[in-house]
């Protein structure tokens, strides 16, 4: 059972057409969640964690939001160069307090033309 | 700022060879994380090390092991390789107590 689901699984927009990608999400206890941007054939670049549901995170473009069950990265106006693959991830709590691994959804490719 | 560094960026082997890739994490990174990514797929979690010590393991096969050094870089050592076993191999690193994980550019490991 996918503990991370995405979507869409691809998404074209026009440049300046404003969209949001989903994250949905099934762990018991959630540590953070993480957005990352991939480039093809390079690693994650680190965008976001958002900790608790109600947080929200900014970064030029690009807004994450969190709730109890998914997370929301809305991209306002964007931009050819904002073509990517989007990966959100979730990192559990374990037992004693320690933190687990990064478990990834599949990616939203995110292609946005001139 | 420095990053997390991979070696080698390609990597070409015949089946039932043996590879080795290398990780050197952001000076101060104390925690080394292996991850798989097969093409179109999400990164796989293989195994973590924190001071030196096999923190976490995931879908690792008992084909590959890794271990972390005394200067915190870390080895994933690959045998028998197989056709499925191509794929990046990224390498992240994250101080103690952190849960960022910067990411490497990764090793792109091609089995014929």
């Amino acid at each position: 059972e996918d503990q991370v689901t995405q979507s869409p699984e691809a998404l074209r927009l026009q440049e300046g057409e404003s969209s949001s990608l989903n994250c949905s999400y099934t762990v018991s206890g959630l540590r953070g969640l993480f957005w990352y941007r991939q480039d093809p054939g390079k690693g994650p670049e680190f965008l976001f964690t958002l900790y608790s549901a109600g947080e929200e995170k900014e970064k030029e473009r690009l807004k994450a939001t969190l709730t109890k069950k998914e997370s929301f990265l809305h991209i306002t106006a964007p931009k050819p160069e904002d073509s990517a693959t989007y990966l959100c991830a979730v990192q559990e709590e374990l037992y004693g307090g320690s933190q687990g691994n990064l478990i990834f959804g599949k990616g939203t490719k995110l292609s946005v033309k001139p | 700022a420095a990053g997390v560094i991979q070696s080698p960026r390609h990597l070409i082997k015949e089946k039932r060879e043996t590879a080795t890739l290398k990780c050197y994490p952001i000076p101060r990174h104390d925690t080394v994380y292996w991850y798989q990514q097969g093409p179109g797929q999400d990164p796989q979690f293989l195994i973590s090390f924190y001071e030196k010590m096999q923190s976490d393991k995931g879908s690792i096969p008992d084909r590959f092991s890794a271990q972390q050094f005394s200067d915190y870089h870390s080895e994933l050592n690959m045998s028998s390789l197989e056709l499925g076993d191509s794929a990046l191999y990224f390498c992240a690193s994250s101080p103690s107590g952190a849960n960022v994980l910067t990411f490497g550019a990764g090793s792109r490991l091609t089995v014929l």
